[in-house]
């Protein structure tokens, strides 16, 4: 099944503890971007990556870093969490040149 | 930055109407999508209608988009319970890394039973 992974689904952690959400997709899409959900603020993009070893900024990218060693893989990292970044995150892949994205089923992160 | 701005932000209808919410949005696109969330799950695409398009359907649902105005409609006909979600629309913007899309901040509909 095509799928798009994340783990852990749930995660309640405190201040500056080092955590990575992991995310993978089984359709070898290039495109592969995350998104945090706030109520009231949409989707807002954190980081993308448009194929291996190749990532840019979103709208906010601050406090959080991403890695692209494989296609399938596109891990989010926050290196000293805050309460500020307590959210919903998704991960999305896309194929080329289709702006189509599929969605993984969110991870929910609480800093204390 | 957002781009997209759904109307109503909630809607409540009964089982069977019709439930149409809109998109409004600031900058040229080369596209325009609709996804559906179940309540704290992932997006999931609905329909996507290009710039040059104008209607499109897919089964119960029928967008229209407005390049003139920068707005988008979404219809759901004859709704089920099962249509209980939230409702987004995004943005590829004209000239923008492929992929990239811009979410609007979406309509919670509600199907009454």
């Amino acid at each position: 099944e095509a799928q798009v992974t994340q783990n852990p689904r749930y995660l309640i952690t405190v201040t500056g503890k080092k955590l990575t959400v992991t995310c993978s997709q089984n359709m070898n899409h290039e495109y592969m971007s995350w998104y945090r959900q706030d109520p009231g603020l949409g989707l807002r993009q954190i980081y993308y990556s448009m194929n291996v070893e190749v990532t840019d900024k979103g709208d906010v990218p601050e406090g959080y870093k991403v890695s692209r060693k494989e296609k399938r893989n596109f891990p989010l990292i926050l290196e000293s969490p805050s309460p500020n970044q307590t959210s919903l995150y998704f991960c999305a892949s896309g194929g080329t040149g289709a702006n189509v994205l599929t969605f993984g089923a969110g991870s929910r992160l609480t800093v204390l | 930055s957002q781009q997209g701005e759904e109307d109503p932000q909630a809607l409540s209808i009964q089982e069977g109407e019709n439930a149409t919410m809109n998109c409004s949005y600031k900058t040229s696109i080369n596209n325009l999508q609709w996804y559906r969330q179940n309540s704290g799950r992932g997006l999931v695409h609905l329909i996507l209608i290009r710039s040059n398009e104008r209607e499109k359907h897919s089964g119960r649902l029928r967008v229209t988009l407005d390049t003139s105005k920068k707005s988008s409609s979404l219809l759901i006909t004859a709704s089920r319970a099962a249509d209980t979600a939230s409702y987004f629309c995004a943005t590829a913007p004209y000239g923008g890394a492929t992929n990239k899309l811009i979410f609007g901040t979406g309509t919670l509909l509600a199907v009454q039973p």
